[in-house]
């Protein structure tokens, strides 16, 4: 069975850039979640879907960051304008429905310069 | 809201030797899951043990076991005869029954295993 997907695996930006981050979650995997990893830090929830609602994104700094998932499959994390402080790793976890255990995907590492 | 604390930044051991890693959390959910999660350098959060917290008998998993001490809100992690490719971050996580919230992670513990 395939894992979470993600791409690009890195990225390196200058500050004020727009940057657009892509998920393929797990077959069948009806939830999708993405969180920032900042250096030394365990990961943080951004924003988790069911299918192609929105159930929490209570932490998405709304006034650059937004994310979408089309037809309840994959999903797209855009920031813009990026800020220095946006330097993270981002992780993309799928899990199926009331099972409640995410599988994670190999994560973006984005620089912001 | 729900936290997770693990108060070892970083363990180093032998290889073969058993090592144990803490975690404290808490929340005021009645249903909840716990998990450890291993991290290493490639980044890739892999899953290594969960446990349900309803269930009083210990997850295990091959050569990692936990400890839940549902009372003390303790989740600590055993992991027996460690392998070089047990170095890595190890992240406890506790998620609430409905799912809703996403995963709550600690800060992690980076585990050395020497040879």
């Amino acid at each position: 069975e395939a894992g979470v997907a993600q791409s690009p695996r890195y990225k390196i930006i200058e500050k004020r850039q727009s940057v657009a981050f892509w998920c393929n979650p797990i077959s069948g995997h009806a939830t999708l979640y993405w969180y920032q990893q900042i250096l030394g830090q365990g990961p943080k929830l951004l924003i988790q879907f069911q299918n192609n609602g929105v159930v929490d994104d209570s932490q998405l700094p709304k006034d650059r960051f937004s994310a979408e998932r089309l037809k309840g499959v994959d999903s797209t994390l855009k920031i813009q304008p990026a800020k220095l402080e946006d330097s993270a790793v981002y992780l993309c976890a799928s899990s199926e429905p009331f099972l409640e255990t995410q599988y994670f995907g190999p994560g973006t590492r984005l620089l912001v310069l | 809201a729900q936290t997770v604390t693990q108060s070892q930044p970083e363990m180093s051991v032998q290889e073969a030797e058993t090592v144990t890693l803490s975690c404290t959390y808490d929340t005021s959910e009645s249903n909840y899951y716990l998990f450890w999660y291993k991290q290493p350098p490639s980044r890739q959060m892999i899953l290594v043990i969960r446990q349900e917290a309803y269930k009083q008998q210990n997850a295990t998993e091959n050569r990692f076991s936990v400890n839940f001490q549902k009372a003390a809100k303790s989740f600590s992690l055993k992991i027996s005869d460690s392998q070089l490719g047990d170095t890595a971050m190890y992240f406890c996580a506790s998620l609430s029954g409905g799912g809703a919230d996403g995963l709550t992670f600690g800060k992690g513990t980076h585990l050395i295993i020497q040879p």
